[in-house]
């Protein structure tokens, strides 16, 4: 994995539903991994910040794991809820010289009442 | 405590025209990241300014440029605009290049190029 990638791009969900998805990033020279929400005309708002392999982070209904090893990260939403309707994105923060934190292009969630 | 600002909000402007966006972060925040969204592309990051030093900088052509003040306010400047500058820019405050709270965003400028 040389870039930051994101699937699904896209996904509707029913109102109730669990649904998780998944990000994928350059394991070597890895710092940190951060989620962030994307609501429609609002700004990205930070969620996650990760930085540990095996780390599992938790707010109200969302939670993301990390492996570093293989470059990979899930976020979950539980029992989602229409408020949940946002784009999610995934950043990796690069360790070294030139550090910079990437991002992926998105997941877009649709939470169908 | 106050957020990111960023201004203008919305910006049309010519081809071949200069524009200059500004960004005032967070107070205490010393870090700066600029990133452009277009449709259809994930966040492309420009540069980011730390204690008014570049400290990185993206693969964006020498059009683009930055600086940051004193205050860390920061303003961002594409010269001799094109059709395919037009996309959102972002700002990026945090307290030390996002290490372990991440960005706090603002909410953006959106430049057309007409």
């Amino acid at each position: 994995i040389l870039n930051v990638e994101q699937s699904p791009q896209s996904l509707h969900v029913q109102e109730g539903d669990s649904t998780n998805f998944t990000c994928s990033f350059p394991s070597s020279n890895f710092y940190a991994l951060h989620w962030y929400r994307w609501e429609t005309a609002k700004s990205p708002e930070a969620l996650f910040v990760m930085t540990l392999n095996g780390d599992e982070k938790k707010k109200g209904r969302i939670s993301a794991t990390l492996n570093t090893k293989e470059g990979y990260s899930y976020l979950y939403i539980k029992g989602s809820q229409p408020e949940d309707s946002a784009t999610y994105l995934c950043a990796s923060r690069n360790s070294g010289g030139y550090q910079k934190v990437t991002f992926g292009t998105g997941t877009k969630l649709q939470v169908i009442p | 405590k106050a957020g990111v600002t960023q201004t203008p909000r919305y910006l049309i402007k010519t081809r071949g025209q200069q524009v200059t966006l500004s960004c005032s972060p967070i107070s205490g925040h010393r870090s700066v990241s600029w990133y452009q969204q277009t449709p259809g592309q994930g966040l492309q990051f420009l540069f980011e300014y730390f204690s008014e030093t570049q400290r990185n900088k993206g693969n964006f052509p020498g059009r683009f440029s930055g600086r940051q003040f004193s205050n860390s306010r920061s303003e961002m400047n594409v010269s001799t605009l094109e059709l395919g500058d037009s996309a959102l820019y972002l700002c990026a405050s945090s307290l030390e290049g996002a290490s372990t709270m991440g960005y706090t965003f603002g909410s953006g400028t959106r430049l057309t190029v007409v």
